[in-house]
């Protein structure tokens, strides 16, 4: 049973640059949250997507953008990305709308130079 | 905005001691969340505590939740090398829509030293 994969594992870009991260969901799940974890920081909450809409959204500007595909699997977008972006992004997968466990992937770390 | 602080940031010991963390809000919590962290991967969840005062052991590790759920503390007996890791607070709280908001403390960073 597949756990909660994401890619790429490291990435490096540019100031300015857009950047797409993807994640699959553990089998089972339909429900992904991300979130960006920054060097020395616990993870803060991006948004969370379900039945391919998305549900809630934490304390981050419009630049950051996703999508879910009818298979659960989501992607994050970034635009415009600035330095400050650097950082690890995790992605969490769970069951339905419910209060379920999260699992989490092992990420995929940004670097902006 | 719900926070959560966690203490200590950093604690180095010796192996075999004991030592506690503690994460404190203002907020009320539905649950709340610990999780250990380890470089190049994602927080894996420990426990969940759900009800005020609950106490819950996993092997060395004690989680408790604290009466009026703003708070909680994890207390490891005789730390191992093996425990090495950040550990990771974290609040559910409702958010509307029937959906519910993970909150993350800043973490613990421990190492211990054999």
């Amino acid at each position: 049973d597949a756990g909660v994969t994401q890619s790429p594992t490291h990435l490096i870009k540019t100031r300015g640059q857009q950047v797409t991260l993807r994640c699959s969901p553990k089998s089972g799940h339909d429900t992904v949250s991300w979130y960006q974890q920054a060097l020395g920081q616990g993870p803060q909450f991006i948004f969370q997507y379900y039945e391919e809409e998305e549900r809630q959204r934490g304390n981050f500007p419009d630049r950051f953008s996703g999508h879910q595909f009818p298979n659960y699997s989501s992607e994050l977008n970034v635009n415009a990305l600035l330095l400050g972006d650097s950082a690890l992004y995790l992605c969490a997968s769970s069951l339905g709308n419910f209060q379920e466990t999260q699992y989490f992937g092992p990420g995929t770390r940004l670097l902006v130079l | 905005t719900q926070l959560l602080e966690q203490s200590p940031q950093f604690l180095s010991i010796q192996e075999g001691e004991n030592l506690t963390v503690y994460c404190n809000s203002s907020s009320v919590f539905s649950s709340l969340q610990w999780y250990r962290q380890e470089p190049g991967e994602g927080p894996v969840l420990l426990v969940t505590v759900v009800t005020g005062g609950e106490v819950k052991k996993l092997k060395r590790l004690t989680f408790q939740f604290g009466d009026a759920r703003k708070d909680s503390s994890l207390h490891i007996t005789a730390a191992q090398p093996g425990d090495t890791g950040l550990y990771l607070c974290a609040g559910e709280a409702y958010s509307g829509a029937g959906s519910y908001q993970l909150t993350f403390g800043k973490g613990t960073k421990l190492s211990v030293i054999p």
